[in-house]
């Protein structure tokens, strides 16, 4: 079935630098990228999204790219600060398809 | 309400006991979602529906039911809980015309059966 593998589980950087977190997936008809953050014991939250039309979307100091060919896309997230600490999920879908969520990423910002 | 919400916060449940999360949007939103997340298995979809009246199954449908009556709420029922049914439930709701959008998470309820 569909599958989709985020590295790595966990990571570790001092405030300032950047961190970017990676997810492959396996089923080539999938079309939609979203990105959600989740701070701890809150809800995920969406973050960015990308779509198969475009290879790059930045927002301000996070930016996504997308590389169909070889099926993954990564979150890239420049001059990080303590409040970027939160675990993040990667996700892909097909057109009106349901999400399929990685496990996760937890990510720790250090002052 | 603004968005979505979900009901109870938190529960302890004895096994064998019946269950119904709730979750309500306000968004009009066709499609909504219930998901179970687990330490270290990020968010697993248990059931969902694309609109009023529709239902489908998710990747762990076993052990849940849902009905989907109106556009705005759409319950979980667990018919006879087990401990393996102890996680964090989140409903999210989106609109899906054509393509898939935003999905907006509940606040979650975290369930623990003993």
């Amino acid at each position: 079935g569909e599958n989709v593998e985020q590295h790595p589980s966990t990571l570790s950087v001092q405030e300032g630098d950047s961190a970017v977190i990676k997810c492959t997936y396996s089923d080539s008809a999938s079309n939609y990228f979203p990105w959600y953050k989740q701070e701890l014991g809150k809800r995920p939250q969406l973050i960015i999204d990308i779509r198969s039309n475009v290879g790059e979307k930045k927002d301000q100091r996070i930016a996504v790219t997308l590389n169909k060919t070889a099926k993954h896309f990564s979150l890239h997230i420049t001059e990080t600060q303590p409040e970027d600490s939160a675990v993040y999920f990667c996700a892909t879908a097909r057109r009106q398809g349901n999400l399929i969520f990685g496990k996760g990423t937890k990510l720790s910002v250090k002052p | 309400i603004a968005g979505i919400t979900q009901a109870p916060t938190s529960q302890i449940l004895a096994a064998g006991r019946r269950m119904t999360l709730r979750c309500t949007q306000d968004m009009r939103h066709n499609a909504m979602y219930w998901y179970r997340q687990d330490l270290g298995l990020g968010l697993r979809l248990i059931h969902y529906s694309n609109t009023a009246g529709t239902t489908g199954k998710g990747e762990v449908p076993d052990g849940y039911s849902v009905s989907r009556a109106n556009t705005d709420d759409f319950p979980l029922t667990l018919a006879s809980a087990v401990p393996s049914q102890t996680s964090v439930y989140f409903c999210a709701s989106s609109w899906v015309a054509g393509a898939q959008e935003t999905q907006y998470f509940g606040p979650g309820t975290r369930l623990l059966v003993l």
